[in-house]
């Protein structure tokens, strides 16, 4: 069975720094594309970034080009977001998903506020 | 950046009725168009992928279909467990795009 399971959401200061992690189950995670995408509250779906099965291509939505940085660890089977200059409006859950979408997390909730 | 205009934003609809949501295109995204499902509290949930492929174990009653740069989804006979926040997202160029989202509710 597929699992993506979230962690590390929490809340943080404004101009802080968070790490998301994602960890996947039940299949081979080196085979997939994955992506991060995050939800405001009471708002819709926004796709944040992608990263290639091997991690060497990376994307990112102009939001947060520049301040979050998506990474893998295959031999972990674990997709990371790194969210550096937090700003009030990333206030979102954030979920991850693998590949044409076909699976998602949980998410999990970040708060930025002072 | 390619823009997914979804409509519309909110329709109710009663127990049986055919119920279609669409998306429309700003560039030419050939088939790559897919439909989520988001009840409140949970993940989105895909339905629809290639513009005209069933996800595993959705319903039969859920089908796609496209028409130029328009892209529909249509419930044949709408039941209870329908109501949900359906969106549509394009993923044949960065950055990916959501449309969004249609609030589907039960008259």
């Amino acid at each position: 069975e597929v699992q993506l399971v979230e962690s590390g959401g929490g809340l943080v200061q404004p101009g802080r720094s968070l790490k998301l992690s994602c960890a996947a189950s039940g299949f081979t995670f080196s085979d997939y594309n994955m992506a991060w995408v995050r939800q405001a509250p009471t708002k819709g779906l926004e796709w944040v970034a992608s990263i290639s099965y091997g991690g060497s291509n990376t994307h990112y939505g102009d939001s947060v080009k520049g301040r979050f940085t998506i990474s893998r660890d295959n031999a972990k089977s674990t997709l990371y977001l790194q969210m550096d200059s937090l700003r009030s409006e990333d206030t979102a859950t954030y979920y991850c998903a693998r590949g044409t979408f076909a699976y998602w997390g949980q998410g999990t909730l970040v708060t930025v506020s002072s | 950046d390619i823009q997914m205009t979804q409509s519309p934003s909110s329709m109710s609809a009663s127990l049986g009725d055919r119920v279609t949501i669409t998306c429309r295109a700003s560039q030419d995204i050939g088939n790559y168009l897919s439909w989520f499902q988001q009840k409140p509290g949970k993940s989105p949930r895909r339905m629809i992928y290639g513009a005209t492929n069933l996800a595993a174990g959705v319903p039969s009653r859920f089908s796609g279909s496209r028409s130029g740069s328009d892209y529909s989804l249509t419930i044949s006979s709408l039941e209870s467990e329908d109501m949900a926040i359906y969106y549509c997202l394009q993923s044949i160029q960065y950055p990916f795009t959501f449309g969004s989202g249609t609030k589907l509710e039960i008259k």
